[in-house]
């Protein structure tokens, strides 16, 4: 079955750095999508990216979704502490409406 | 946007026992989805519940032990059945978004089974 892959596991960083985390998935994507979650809460929807090659930007956040489609990355620039949490990536295969869940970046923010 | 409600939040139950976790949208959706999150893991999905089908259950997951009801658009049971300390975990409900661009998910059940 599909699987997708995250890395770094886990990354701790000092405020103002950057922060990368990169997503691979076993197969083809419809789209992928990026989620939150901080420690204690639940996920939270961040972005969708649909398109071959596609980057979309929030603030000091870019996504980009490979031009095979099946690989993703978000960056944040200038981390902040309010950053802190787990990033997840979830896939979609085409044809199926559940997401495969990425293996999740945590990202620790010292101040 | 959904608004996902689940109950109860969090307990804490002996192993062999079971429980029922409920979860309310305030829209009507298609499909809710059921997940699982182990200490420090992602999120795994359990089974996709369609109102007036039996549920899908993604592999490793059997009816047996995790029952699920879809008696309406909006409602949905998930049942932890004859539980181990193992099905310590997080139970999340999740529905679509629109057009299905994003997917909203419910606070979570937090279960320790001892």
């Amino acid at each position: 079955g599909q699987q997708v892959m995250q890395i770094p596991q886990y990354q701790h960083v000092q405020e103002g750095e950057d922060f990368t985390t990169y997503c691979n998935s076993s197969t083809t994507l419809s789209n992928i999508q990026w989620y939150k979650q901080r420690p204690g809460g639940h996920p939270v929807f961040l972005i969708q990216l649909v398109k071959s090659g596609e980057v979309k930007k929030q603030k000091r956040l870019t996504f980009q979704f490979g031009e095979a489609k099946k690989n993703s990355s978000l960056h944040i620039t200038a981390t902040q502490t309010t950053d802190v949490g787990t990033y997840f990536c979830a896939g979609r295969d085409t044809g199926r409406r559940a997401l495969t869940f990425g293996s999740g970046t945590r990202l620790q923010v010292q101040p | 946007s959904a608004v996902i409600s689940q109950k109860p939040s969090r307990d804490i139950c002996q192993r062999g026992t079971s429980l029922t976790i409920q979860c309310q949208v305030d829209s009507q959706v298609t499909m809710m989805f059921w997940y699982r999150q182990q200490p420090g893991q992602s999120l795994t999905l359990i089974a996709t519940a369609n109102q007036g089908s039996e549920a899908t259950y993604e592999s490793g997951f059997v009816i047996d032990k995790f029952p699920i009801s879809r008696p309406n658009l909006t409602f949905s049971t998930l049942t932890v059945s004859n539980m181990s300390p193992e099905d310590s975990s997080i139970y999340l409900c999740s529905v679509d978004g629109q057009g299905a661009e994003t997917q909203y998910f419910g606070p979570g059940t937090r279960l320790l089974v001892l």
